[in-house]
């Protein structure tokens, strides 16, 4: 079966640095997404990873080992505009996106 | 530029009933979904169309249909409610093309079936 594996919730202060891991197992594979939903909205894209290595972006990078069928969201400088929840899909070989149930984020003053 | 709208906000719905939620995008997007968010649970596809005249079923499909006629517009139709079809509703779309295929999210039709 396909499963993606994400932490449910995490923790982590204002300023900081939070990482957020995901962990899949899917038929095929065509590129892993995050994607940020702030409670009542709708997902916003963050990042793509299609080939092995990190992604920066800004204060956010996203790291991908398709080997090791896993990527991780690093969040960086937290702050509290960050709290929201933070989903992880993979594209598979019918190019449909797998989800994961997401990772609540909650940063603490 | 509006993006992808969808309609309603939100519904109560008595079991049994019909309803159609709509979903429009002015991106002129090959491919558009639609998905279930419940809580505890990730996104999951109920249907899907890679471009206009085409559709196809997701994880999720029953109890739902759809219809792709043109471009802009994809509309979910639920022939007859059910408790457990309460949920948060996205549409989504996507170029579908090549390269990175992003999907851009409607802001979501919360539904209420009792």
């Amino acid at each position: 079966g396909q499963n993606i594996d994400q932490p449910t919730e995490m923790t982590a202060t204002e300023g900081a640095i939070v990482q957020i891991n995901c962990t899949y197992q899917t038929s095929g594979f065509n590129g892993l997404f995050w994607y940020q939903q702030h409670a009542g909205e709708a997902p916003t894209f963050l990042s793509y990873n299609v080939l092995d290595g990190l992604e920066e972006k800004g204060r956010f990078s996203s790291f991908l080992s398709r080997s090791k069928g896993y990527s991780y969201l690093l969040l960086k400088e937290l702050q509290m505009k960050d709290s929201a929840s933070y989903l992880c899909a993979v594209e598979d070989s019918n190019y449909q996106l797998i989800w994961g149930a997401g990772t609540k984020l909650i940063i603490k003053p | 530029t509006a993006g992808i709208t969808q309609a309603p906000t939100s519904q109560i719905l008595a079991a049994g009933r019909s309803m159609t939620l709509r979903c429009t995008q002015d991106m002129r997007h090959n491919a558009m979904y639609w998905y279930r968010q419940d809580l505890g649970l990730g996104l999951r596809l109920i249907h899907y169309s890679n471009t206009a005249g085409t559709t196809g079923k997701g994880e999720v499909p029953d109890g739902y249909s759809v219809s792709r006629a043109n471009t802009d517009d994809f509309p979910l139709t639920l022939a007859s409610a059910v408790p457990s079809q309460t949920s948060v509703y996205f549409c989504a779309s996507s170029d579908g093309t090549s390269g990175v295929n992003e999907q851009f999210f409607g802001p979501g039709t919360r539904l209420t079936v009792l």
